[in-house]
């Protein structure tokens, strides 16, 4: 059974920094491309990023790029992301989700974790 | 950027209703297009890619149809659950992007 299990949201001020995990299960962790997903309490979804099967490739979205930092370990069956300089704003519960195809990317998601909220407030 | 607008924001119907949720890309997608279900509290659930394939396990009162910019997810003889949050995603282009959702309500 595929499982994804984010960890790592709390409340930050603003300005501050942390770090989410995602500890996969359940398939073969490094043939998949990895997405986070977020999701502001209320609202729609949000693509954040992705990385491909073996680290080389990465895309973020323009609202978090040069701020967040996607990373995995595949030794670990473990997704990353780093946040920095956390707004307001990025304040959202965070998914992290797996591709439907491994190998080569599909780029839409067919298993999502529980999500973890991250709360960015003073 | 592919902007998208899914109508309508919310919907009404009763249970064995057959319901249209439609979604309209600014530009043309072929048919790079998935369908999300998300009930309170929960993760988003994958019904629908490549337009119109159905994912493994969703049932087959789910369908959906369209291609190049206009879409539609349709579901025939509404059950109790699944009345929920509905979400499409075009994959075409970076950066992926999520339609407003459709809030269908009893």
């Amino acid at each position: 059974e595929v499982q994804l299990v984010e960890s790592g949201g709390v409340v930050v001020h603003p300005g501050g920094s942390l770090r989410l995990s995602c500890a996969a299960s359940g398939f073969t962790f490094d043939d998949y491309t990895m997405y986070w997903v977020r999701q502001a309490p209320g609202k729609g979804l949000e693509w954040v990023s992705l990385i491909s099967w073996d680290g080389g490739t990465t895309y973020y979205a323009d609202s978090v790029k040069g701020q967040f930092t996607i990373s995995r370990d595949n030794s670990q069956n473990s997704l990353y992301l780093q946040m920095n300089s956390l707004r307001t704003e990025d304040t959202a519960f965070y998914y992290c989700a797996k591709d439907k195809i491994g190998g080569r990317a599909a780029y839409y998601f067919d298993y999502w974790g529980q999500g973890t909220l991250v709360t960015v407030s003073s | 950027v592919i902007w998208m607008t899914q109508s309508p924001s919310l919907l009404s119907a009763s249970t064995g209703d057959r319901v249209t949720i439609s979604c309209r890309m600014s530009q043309a997608i072929s048919s790079y297009l998935a369908w999300y279900q998300q009930k309170p509290g929960k993760a988003p659930e994958l019904l629908i890619y490549g337009a119109s394939t159905l994912q493994n396990g969703v049932p087959s009162r789910f369908s959906g149809s369209g291609s190049g910019t206009d879409f539609t997810l349709t579901i025939s003889g509404l059950q109790s659950e699944d009345f929920a949050v509905y979400y499409c995603q075009q994959y075409y282009s970076f950066p992926i992007t999520f339609g407003q959702g459709t809030r269908l309500e009893i």
